[in-house]
């Protein structure tokens, strides 16, 4: 199976600033399938990015997608009080279908 | 509106068999794009895939949990279910049904089921 890890486990940040977000793949993720959910207390998670780059509906630009293989990268380019939440990536390249352990994203 | 909505017991005894439901308003699970998944949170943890299920009725599920699941759809009435076998208190968690695109692009609220005795 695709084992993914994020790092950091926690990010501390301040509203405006702005938050790079880490998955590493252990193998290479077929065809760039990669996700990015937004999971808030209480709730499901949201979709946020899928095929690596390309933002789910609704979702606002300053939530951007990179990486290619087995390195990938969740950018926020200024963090709005709704962003502090944690963050997954979950490869659907191959079957099982894996979920990263999250980056917690809170406020300093 | 696409919805999602799990139901079923809250509360499992060990060695017995976990049964939920999720009924789809908004859409048709019978379309040929998408599939239909279960996902489940154990507390405080990350996320783990189930199993999906396509509107021929065809299957796939984990490995790791292959053996004690069975994912099944009625499309007549709309709804998608997952039973879960022989129990234990590792399988207590949220469970999310959800529509894969994929990628899971639609999730029901999630639903706790705590297997104790």
């Amino acid at each position: 199976e695709n084992v993914l890890t994020q790092s950091p486990g926690t990010l501390s940040l301040s509203p405006g600033e702005r938050a790079t977000l880490s998955c590493r793949a252990s193998q290479s993720v077929i065809s760039n399938y990669l996700a990015w959910y937004q999971q808030k207390p209480g709730q499901a998670p949201r979709l946020l990015i899928y095929g690596a780059s390309s933002r789910a509906t609704g979702i606002p630009d300053r939530f951007s997608g990179s990486g290619s293989g087995t390195d990938f990268t969740l950018t926020i380019s200024r963090l709005e009080p709704e962003d502090f939440a944690v963050y997954y990536c979950q490869q659907y390249g191959s079957s099982p279908f894996t979920f990263g352990p999250g980056t917690k994203v809170d406020i300093k | 509106q696409l919805q999602l909505q799990e139901s079923g017991p809250g509360l499992v005894k060990p060695s017995e068999t976990l049964s939920l439901t999720c009924s789809v308003s908004g859409g048709s699970i019978s379309s040929s794009i998408y599939h239909w998944a279960w996902i489940r949170q154990a507390p405080g943890t990350g996320l783990e895939w189930i199993g999906s299920i396509y509107y021929t009725g065809s299957a796939y599920y984990n490995p790791s949990l292959r053996s004690r699941v069975t994912i099944s759809a009625d499309t007549s009435k709309n709804f998608f279910s997952l039973r879960l076998t022989s129990v234990a208190a590792a399988d207590t968690a949220v469970y999310y049904c959800a529509r894969h695109r994929p990628p899971f692009d639609h999730w029901g609220q999630g639903t706790l089921v705590t297997v104790s005795s």
